[in-house]
């Protein structure tokens, strides 16, 4: 149980378009999903926190107007990057808050490889 | 501010030495610690918690707050156990900041 599927796994764009990466969890709902960029081998960073059925709420230097992200359900959320530029190819990774009571535990996706050319 | 340091990138060790992996926090409030292991090609996943002071896959992690420290330790080190492995903290509004993470190397 408790599974985490991104979609698609990996997506090649060219400067100026946006793509959309999907976030689900599969066998549970999850009140709150949370975004993550991960540089070539360097550590996780939080980019935004998203809650179902509210806004986004973005760590500081993370640009919201950018990276758009909406929860339209508790099994969904999703990451567009808009005017995607090359800077942005990066490695996304989005993860569920576990079921139960609120917890620091999260179950994490398989990642979306971004390239943008 | 929070913020975790593991201070080494890369850590190699032969099959069935100890392995230590170091992991020091910065936290004004009553931390949640967790280490998160990612193996080849895997996603991340949980390996333990501080709070349930368990010892999965032969791995133990003592917090110290003295030290504010969260090391992870294994006695007896597998070559199945090379994997990148990610200290984390538990913060407000139950976000994770994550350490850089150490690969580490269980050589035969």
């Amino acid at each position: 149980g408790a599974v985490v599927s991104q979609h698609p796994s990996w997506v090649i764009c060219k400067s100026g378009t946006s793509v959309k990466i999907e976030c689900r969890s599969l066998d549970f709902q999850a009140t709150t999903m949370f975004w993550y960029r991960q540089f070539p081998k360097q550590s996780l960073m939080l980019m935004a926190t998203s809650n179902e059925g509210s806004k986004a709420t973005y760590e500081q230097g993370v640009e919201k107007d950018k990276f758009l992200i909406n929860h339209a359900s508790l099994t969904l959320s999703t990451l567009t990057v808009t005017s995607a530029h090359p800077e942005d190819s990066s490695f996304y990774i989005c993860s569920a808050d576990a079921p139960g009571p609120l917890s620091y535990e999260q179950y994490f996706g398989p990642g979306t490889r971004l390239t943008v050319t | 501010a929070q913020r975790v340091t593991q201070p080494e990138k890369l850590l190699s060790v032969f099959k069935g030495a100890p392995v230590e992996l170091k992991c020091n926090y910065s936290y004004s409030g009553s931390p949640e610690l967790f280490w998160y292991v990612q193996y080849s090609r895997q996603r991340l996943q949980l390996l333990l918690r501080h709070i349930s002071r368990e010892s999965i896959k032969g791995f133990t992690a003592d917090l110290n707050k003295g030290e504010t420290s969260f090391h992870l330790k294994k006695p007896f080190a597998q070559e199945e156990d090379s994997a990148m492995y990610y200290c984390a903290l538990g913060g407000s509004n139950y976000k994770l900041t994550f350490g850089k993470g150490t690969l580490l190397t269980v050589n035969p």
